[in-house]
């Protein structure tokens, strides 16, 4: 059974650099025609795409978050990670990492983590 | 961006009722169309994707429809389980994912 589980810092100070990793387990990173992805939620709020990379490089980002967005993936480790630029509080959200086909829905996701920017 | 719109934001319901959720996108998007249940504090679920296809494991209950810029999740018979926070999300344009902004179905 795929796994996923993110893991980082719960705490980034404003204009600082948000990262966290997402650890895949039970299943390759390099699968053919599955992307990786990041996705966000604001407390009480709803579902923001992030961005999403494919092992091979191909990567996409929000237009409303790319000048900020990196997503990379480390296949040795079978991981992928999200970086994050010039944080703001409209950034605290709970981060999901999750997988999906490219032009189809997010099929296994990770548990979340909050993120909360503050001083 | 592809913008999708959901009606109605929230319902109440009873347990055996049949629900019906719309998602409405600014622009077609042919059948790619995908459904998720969130329930609180937990991750979404794929309920339905590409329009229609239901999820492995997903309850039989559970059917999606329509194609171009009109989309309806139904639930057949509501269970008591099924009481959560459902999203469409558009994966027409990969560069340009977008989710709607959800409907609370709660008990009435």
């Amino acid at each position: 059974q795929l796994q996923l589980q993110e893991s980082g810092p719960g705490l980034v100070k404003p204009s600082e650099t948000l990262s966290l990793t997402c650890t895949v387990s039970g299943g390759s990173i390099s699968i053919n025609n599955y992307y990786w992805g990041w996705i966000r939620q604001p407390p009480g709020k709803g579902l923001e795409w992030i961005g999403s990379r494919y092992y091979s490089g191909s990567t996409y980002y929000n237009p409303s978050l790319k000048s900020r967005v990196t997503v990379s993936v480390d296949t040795s480790k079978n991981q992928f990670s999200l970086r994050l630029n010039s944080v703001t509080a409209a950034d605290t959200a709970v981060y999901y990492c999750a997988r999906h086909r490219f032009g189809s829905g997010f099929d296994y996701w990770g548990q979340g983590t909050l993120v909360t920017v503050s001083s | 961006d592809i913008q999708m719109t959901q009606s109605p934001s929230s319902l109440s319901a009873s347990v055996g009722d049949r629900v019906t959720i719309t998602c409405r996108a600014s622009q077609s998007i042919s059948s790619y169309l995908n459904w998720y249940q969130q329930k609180p504090g937990k991750a979404p679920k794929l309920l339905i994707y590409d329009a229609f296809s239901l999820q492995s494991g997903v309850p039989s209950r559970f059917s999606g429809s329509g194609s171009g810029t009109d989309f309806t999740l139904t639930i057949s018979s509501l269970q008591p389980e099924d009481f959560a926070t459902y999203y469409c999300q558009q994966s027409y344009i990969t560069s340009a994912l977008t989710f709607g902004g959800g409907t609370k179905v709660d008990i009435k």
